[in-house]
């Protein structure tokens, strides 16, 4: 079956860029996504890639495809402390009931000023 | 704002009883709407298919009968938790897919905090 790993923690400076690492393992991904969760909230889309793409540049935020490789990584340029929360890349697998979501464990992203 | 709005934002309710969480989607239609479970500290975990018109497609080990989902229209699914018990508690998050020019874009509501005491 699918299974999506992140790594747990992350630590940056204010300031500094932030890259967050994702591995997926099927193949046949339509879209890839990246969601933040402030604590106690919902699950905010922050952007998302479609499996023919590479790169993918929203403000802040580069997402970076390697089908090959099956990883996925977020960039955040210029992190804030506004963007300490938990990461989520989740993907929806090909051949599924289209919506249907395998989350990574989160990545727990803590700005310091 | 809010592209899928989920009610109530938090609920306690007493063991044995049955509480309702509702998802809407705001200005758009979906056929298909998801329902998660999220534990403190853990990803989140589909507990089921809501299928607008038809029965709802359950995950392996999520018990059907404790947990009721009705998609009565486009833009509606409920979620059920029959004879709550104090482990059922905890963040129930749905989503629904949206298709734009862009691409397929999937939205979560803001999650439902269920307390079983």
């Amino acid at each position: 079956g699918e299974d999506v790993e992140q790594s747990l923690f992350l630590s940056v400076r204010e300031g500094d860029s932030s890259v967050i690492n994702c591995t997926y393992t099927d193949s046949s991904s339509t879209y890839l996504y990246w969601y933040k969760q402030e604590p106690g909230a919902g699950l905010q889309l922050l952007t998302y890639i479609f499996s023919n793409m590479d790169m993918k540049q929203d403000q802040r935020l580069t997402v970076l495809l390697n089908k090959k490789d099956k990883h996925l990584s977020l960039r955040i340029a210029d992190t804030q402390t506004g963007d300490s929360a938990i990461y989520f890349c989740a993907e929806v697998a090909g051949g599924t009931s289209y919506g249907k979501l395998t989350f990574g464990q989160g990545t727990i992203l803590t700005v310091h000023p | 704002g809010a592209v899928v709005s989920q009610h109530p934002s938090r609920v306690i309710c007493k063991s044995g009883t049955s509480v309702k969480i509702e998802c809407r989607s705001l200005d758009f239609q979906a056929t298909t709407m998801f329902w998660y479970r999220q534990f403190p500290k853990q990803s989140l975990m589909l507990m089921a298919t809501s299928n607008e018109g038809s029965k709802a497609t359950y995950e392996q080990g999520v018990e059907k009968d404790k947990f009721l989902i009705n998609h009565a229209s486009l833009t509606l699914s409920t979620l059920t938790v029959t004879s709550a018990h104090p482990e059922d508690s905890s963040f129930y998050i749905c989503s629904a897919s949206r298709l734009a020019n862009s691409g397929n874009t999937i939205y979560f509501g803001e999650g439902s905090w269920l307390t079983v005491v």
